[in-house]
Formats: structure tokens, sequence, C-alpha cells
């Protein structure tokens, strides 16, 4: 079966770094997204990796090892405005997006 | 700025019911997903559509059926609401080709069946 697994709930204080694991067992590998979801809101786009590495984006920072299954987001200098849900999803190899449950990430001041 | 709408935020239906939700994109896209969002759970694909009047079942088909008669709108329909079809109904958007694009979303419909 096709599996993404995520931490349910995270804490981090601002100005702080936290970082946000998803590992994946899914059918074929054509790309990793992360998407933001602020509660009673849509899911937006953070970042793409389907290339080992890490790619960077300001605050934001996501790696990928395609060998290990494994991806974590990055994100520097916690702002309150970072308080919300982070969405792993993984494109199979048909194409489809297969979602993580979500990483609900609480920042305290 | 790419726009998705969805015509309730909010909806409540009786058991047995037919519900449609409707969605619409005002950026060309080809391909459109309608979703569902429950706790703990990730998101589930109920159908998408990569053309006008193509659609293809996605994990959890059962229950729904869905319309794109025009490229910009696609529809999500509960033939007989029931009480296990409570949950938030994610709309989303993407380009289509052999390029992997993000997925756009509209803001959500939260359906409460009673």
């Amino acid at each position: 079966g096709q599996n993404i697994d995520q931490p349910t709930e995270m804490t981090a204080t601002e100005g702080a770094i936290v970082q946000i694991n998803c590992t994946y067992q899914t059918s074929g590998f054509n790309g990793l997204f992360w998407y933001q979801q602020h509660a009673g809101e849509a899911p937006t786009f953070l970042s793409y990796n389907v290339l080992d590495g890490l790619e960077e984006k300001g605050r934001f920072s996501s790696f990928l090892s395609r060998s290990k299954g494994y991806s974590y987001l990055l994100l520097k200098e916690l702002q309150m405005k970072d308080s919300a849900s982070y969405l792993c999803a993984v494109r199979d190899s048909n194409y489809q997006l297969i979602w993580g449950a979500g990483t609900k990430l609480i920042i305290k001041p | 700025d790419v726009k998705v709408t969805q015509s309730s935020r909010y909806l409540v239906k009786r058991t047995g019911e037919k519900v449609f939700l409707e969605c619409v994109q005002d950026m060309d896209h080809e391909n459109m997903f309608w979703y569902r969002q429950d706790p703990g759970l990730g998101l589930r694909l109920i159908y998408f559509s990569y053309d006008v009047k193509m659609k293809e079942k996605g994990d959890i088909p059962e229950g729904y059926s869905v319309s794109r008669e025009k490229k910009e709108r696609f529809s999500l329909i509960l033939e007989s609401a029931s009480t296990n079809q409570t949950s938030m109904y994610l709309c989303a958007s993407s380009f289509g080709g052999g390029e992997t694009y993000e997925q756009y979303f509209g803001p959500g419909t939260r359906l409460t069946v009673t």
C-alpha cells in the first residue's frame, strides 16, 4: 500500500527553527510537494522537490532523499503566522498525489 | 493570481438529499480535482478530470459523481447524501501536460449531513 507519515503535531517558539519530517512509501515517485494550510483555509503550495537535495525559498527550505523515502520542511525565524498545518504529498507512478495527514505546527511566543 | 472558487463555504443537508457542489477556476487549467478532508486523514481524491467531459475515479468515488461541461467548471454531486459524507470538500485545479504542476485549491465547502 501507499503511505505518507508525518508527525501529528509540533510546537516551536517564535524566532526559532523547526524541521517537519515526512517519510513515504509509494508505488513510484514523481516528485514531492509541501503545502501550508491555515485553519479553515485552503492549502497553498510551498515547495516541490523531485531531485535529491535542498531547495531553499526564503525562510522555508525543503529537503529530499529519494533513496531513503524521506523529506523535511525547514522553517527558520519562526513567526506567529507560521502556525498552520503542513501537508506532505507525493506524486506516484500514475502522477496522482498521495497526501499525508498533515502536521499541525503551533508557534508559542 | 489563480483563483479557484467554490459555490458555498458551509452547507447543511438532510440524509437522502441530492447535493451539488460547484467549483470554478479562472486560469484555464486543464486538470480539476475534488477531494474530501477529514480530521486525522490526508486529503482523499474523489474524482478528477483532465479535460472537458472527461472524468476519472479517484480513491473514494462511491456515492459521488461529477460533471465537467465547461473547462472552468467542475461539479461534485452527492446522489443521496448520507451522514458519513459530512466532511470538508476541497476543489483544486492545475495545468496539464507532462509537467508536474502544483495544484491550486478553493476555500473549501464544509458539508454537514443530518
